[in-house]
């Protein structure tokens, strides 16, 4: 059974620091690792897609990494901004070797993130 | 191009009455999934559809949820009769195929009060 964990469940931290966001997964038979973003009152954005065959992914001032031998992925924010302030999400789909559907994701439940200017 | 819609945003309803969430997926999205989020927690699969065959509903609790995703487009969620424990976001996604290789795009997500 896949088992999904953020570490910190919040973090405040000043505008323009660099910051990491962890995640760890039990099990690591997965395809890829996603990370989305959830603003109060609305959906999910997704952020970063890492397929199990990458080592990382970037996209503008933010960098995902995935390692699959010690079941965990990082999410970097460089130069944070006020409007970085959001719940963050990592999810992984349900391990290759569990049959069924692989659609299924299973989520942390989140790094809540605050920007303060 | 539009993205996953969801109506209604809010419910308020009283335990053992029933409700009804709609999801319009985004246009030729083959895959349909919906999940429910418990305040403080990430969001949990509930059902999911490959045009109109549901390919997983292993999480819902069919005594008193439903769902259809009718001519493969749209899709309801229905509870019936509602506990206390019901209340959460609804959230609806969809995605081309019904890989695990890609994105799924999440709508706005109904949020549902059971008093």
């Amino acid at each position: 059974k896949q088992e999904v964990t953020q570490i910190p469940a919040a973090l405040s931290v000043p505008e323009g620091e660099n910051l990491v966001l962890n995640c760890s997964f039990t099990d690591s038979a997965i395809y890829n690792l996603q990370w989305f973003r959830q603003d109060p009152g609305k959906g999910l954005t997704s952020l970063l897609l890492i397929q199990s065959s990458q080592r990382e992914q970037t996209s503008g001032r933010l960098n995902a990494s995935l390692d699959k031998s010690s079941g965990r992925s990082t999410l970097y924010i460089a130069a944070s901004q006020p409007g970085d302030s959001a719940t963050y999400l990592c999810a992984a789909p349900r391990p290759m070797n569990y049959g069924g559907s692989q659609g299924n994701l299973i989520f942390g439940k989140g790094t809540k993130l605050s920007v303060k200017p | 191009e539009a993205g996953v819609a969801q109506s209604p945003r809010y419910k308020i309803i009283e335990k053992r009455q029933s409700v009804a969430f709609w999801c319009n997926p985004i246009s030729g999205h083959a895959t349909l999934y919906w999940y429910q989020q418990i305040l403080g927690q990430g969001p949990k699969l509930l059902i999911q559809f490959q045009n109109n065959g549901v390919v997983d509903d292993s999480q819902l609790p069919k005594d008193r949820f439903s769902a259809e995703r009718l001519k493969g487009v749209d899709s309801t969620l229905k509870i019936q009769p509602a506990k206390l424990e019901d209340s959460a976001v609804y959230l609806c996604a969809s995605s081309p195929t019904s890989g695990a290789q890609e994105t799924q795009y999440f709508g706005p997500g109904t949020r549902l009060l059971v008093l």
